[in-house]
């Protein structure tokens, strides 16, 4: 079974700072990982997805996450936070269409506070 | 192009009562989401359709729950007896369906919040 790990219920960072969310994944088949962003009462909008192509992949907002088969792993990474990207960041996956659905399955989120 | 509607975006209901959430996807979005995302959790699915048949719906509490899609295009979800631990924000989300390309043009919604006392 899919299963999403998110390193991390809160993470805290000055402004300028390295931004980096962790997510592991397990995955009996070729995952699809996904990253969305959760602003205050709103709905989720997707930063990044990896679907097998280039391990490093580029999203919104200068945000960016590598693919690492070996680690299991697929960690968000901004060079420099800006107060705007304080939000709940969530990690997700999904099978390779041809065995899935498209139905996502969630981590916990990772709530990121950025300090002036 | 539009996003995925929601309404209500917050409704305050007592255990017991009954309550429904309405979603309309995007247009020609053939594959439509229920997902439920209690406080602090990530969002869990409860039901996918394709058109106006169901997908999968083994996580949807079929005791209280039920939701239906009857013209493919918009759709509702109802709890009743709602109960407190149905407290949560209810997102709908919708994609195409595109092969190859796994949730091609998956939008989410706004969600809307349910309290129950």
């Amino acid at each position: 079974a899919q299963s999403v790990t998110q390193l991390g219920s809160h993470v805290s960072v000055s402004e300028g700072a390295l931004v980096l969310l962790r997510c592991n994944y397990s995955s009996s088949v070729p995952p699809y990982l996904f990253w969305y962003v959760q602003y205050p009462n709103q709905g989720l909008q997707l930063l990044l997805k990896y679907t097998s192509a280039a391990t490093l992949v580029k999203g919104i907002n200068g945000f960016e996450a590598e693919f690492k088969k070996s680690e299991t792993s697929f960690h968000l990474t901004k060079p420099s936070a800006h107060m705007s990207d304080a939000a709940e960041y969530f990690c997700a996956v999904t099978e390779s269409y041809g065995g899935s659905q498209g139905n996502l399955i969630f981590g916990k989120g990772t709530k990121l506070s950025v300090k002036p | 192009e539009a996003g995925v509607a929601q309404s209500p975006r917050y409704k305050i209901i007592e255990k017991r009562q009954s309550v429904a959430f309405w979603c309309n996807p995007i247009s020609g979005h053939a594959t439509l989401y229920w997902y439920q995302q209690i406080l602090g959790q990530g969002p869990k699915l409860l039901i996918q359709f394709q058109n106006n048949g169901v997908v999968d719906d083994s996580q949807l509490p079929k005791d209280r729950f039920s939701a239906e899609r009857l013209k493919g295009v918009d759709s509702t979800l109802k709890i009743q007896p709602a109960k407190l631990e149905d407290s949560a924000v209810y997102l709908c989300a919708s994609s195409r369906i595109r092969q190859g390309v796994p949730n091609y043009g998956y939008t989410f919604g706004s969600g809307t919040r349910l309290t129950v006392v």
